[in-house]
């Protein structure tokens, strides 16, 4: 059973750069939650869907930041303009509302933004 | 606003030493508590969920346990494959049908040597 995949795993880019990173969630989950950890602060939620609306967007941490989730299957996370600030570990999560609300993570995708 | 705090930052023990990780939290209303195990490079792994105050799980050599103001992992006769960092999170009751956010502490990083 495939869990929450993630791409890509490794992103370097440019200053200034646009970033899209991209999340499959459990097949069957209603909740899609996008996360971003760092040394300093530790794992932060940006946002959090609920069968494919923005429910609660309160953690993305500025304009340049955005998310889609077009259908059940498929989300992107997208940062334009990228800052070497933004650098960071994101990751993507799943779960079944309406029951134990557990998340279940994906790989990560590890961010380096020159 | 809900608040986790995890002591010690790291423990490093000997094989079969065993110890406790705490999490102690302040949340308006406790809906769960979760406990996460994340190796270098890898999104977390869910471990255990706790409800209520008083009730335990245990997993292997992990055994969690819940109280109104802290949790504890306990790791009986630890092996060099329990090293890890472990994550405790909380959600808190939200509104009608709204789900509560997860809100993680910083994690203990554990060390078992051979």
């Amino acid at each position: 059973d495939a869990g929450v995949i993630q791409s890509p795993r490794h992103e370097v880019t440019e200053m200034g750069q646009e970033v899209t990173l991209r999340c499959k969630p459990i097949s069957g989950h209603d909740y899609l939650f996008w996360y971003r950890q760092t040394m300093m602060r530790g794992l932060e939620l940006l946002i959090y869907f609920n069968n494919n609306v923005p429910i609660d967007d309160s953690g993305m941490p500025e304009d340049r930041f955005s998310a889609k989730m077009p259908n059940a299957s498929f989300s992107t996370l997208k940062i334009q303009p990228s800052e070497p600030r933004d650098s960071a570990v994101y990751f993507c999560a799943s779960s079944f509302g309406q029951g134990q609300h557990t998340q279940y993570f994906g790989p990560g995708t590890r961010l380096t933004v020159l | 606003e809900d608040q986790v705090t995890q002591s010690p930052e790291a423990l490093r023990l000997q094989e079969g030493e065993s110890s406790s990780l705490n999490c102690s939290y302040t949340v308006s209303g406790l809906r769960g508590l979760f406990w996460y195990r994340q190796d270098p490079g890898k999104g977390p792994e869910f471990l255990f969920t706790l409800y209520s105050a008083g009730e335990e799980k245990e997993k292997e050599r992990l055994k969690a346990t819940l109280t109104k103001k802290e949790s504890f992992l306990h790791i009986t006769a630890p092996k060099p494959e329990d090293s890890a960092t472990y994550l405790c999170a909380v959600q808190a009751w939200a509104g009608g049908t709204s789900y509560g956010k997860l809100t993680f502490g910083q994690g203990t990083i554990l060390t078992v040597h051979p």
